[in-house]
């Protein structure tokens, strides 16, 4: 039972290289999210999904895209890597938004 | 708009003393779901508790209860008897029911027992 799983779990990125972050679920969940986790920031939501075909930004979408083509993978995309996106990124999914979610194990990311 | 405050950035006790950890909310739904979710140094995020709106009972499971009071949104978490394994950090999170509204987390709480 994988539940959420995460790649790569570690990765530096020089300014201004592209990247995807990959997030595949195996629970049929419908609904599926992004976070970055910044020292005393808490979690902050990148952009979520409440099923395939249907994405929507969250609180901080700026320089992240998403898509979600199946139910099961929720890619998120740095299209130009900066310095200020450096953190931890967690994707999470749940049955829907006002269930439990279950989160990866996170990666941690890293620009230069 | 929804938002979760977790005022207690860092918290430090001696093992087995009680502690209690606030959360207040905001939201202008009537329908809502609030949880709490604990994140230890390994990393990982766990969840602890979720509580509808409509539950105002308190909940207690083992060392850990928690006490929801609509009067003043609040959601507050005890952990009885602390162990050196609950230091983590806590987050406090929000979820109205008014469709497609995404979670929302506070802060978050940092817990350290000190044996």
């Amino acid at each position: 039972n994988a539940g959420v799983t995460q790649t790569p779990k570690f990765q530096v990125l020089k300014t201004g290289q592209s990247m995807t972050l990959q997030c595949a679920q195996d629970m049929n969940h419908e609904y599926m999210s992004w976070y970055r986790q910044d020292p005393g920031m808490g979690l902050r939501l990148i952009h979520y999904s409440v099923g395939a075909g249907i994405t929507d930004q969250g609180e901080v979408p700026n320089g992240y895209n998403v898509s979600r083509s199946t139910t099961e993978d929720f890619p998120l995309r740095l299209l130009s890597a900066a310095p200020s996106q450096t953190s931890v990124y967690f994707c999470a999914s749940s049955l829907q938004e006002d269930q439990p979610q279950h989160f990866g194990d996170g990666t941690r990311l890293s620009i230069l | 708009a929804q938002k979760v405050t977790q005022a207690q950035t860092e918290i430090s006790v001696v093992e087995k003393e009680d502690v209690t950890l606030d959360c207040v909310y905001e939201t202008r739904d009537t329908t809502y779901y609030l949880f709490w979710y604990k994140q230890p140094p390994s990393g990982e995020l766990v969840f602890l508790i979720r509580r509808n709106s409509f539950d105002e009972q308190n909940e207690i499971s083992g060392r850990y209860s928690w006490n929801f009071q609509k009067s003043t949104s609040s959601f507050n978490f005890t952990i009885t008897a602390s162990q050196v394994v609950d230091s983590a950090v806590y987050f406090c999170a929000l979820s109205a029911y008014s469709g497609n509204t995404p979670l929302v987390f506070g802060k978050g709480t940092r817990l350290s027992v000190i044996a």
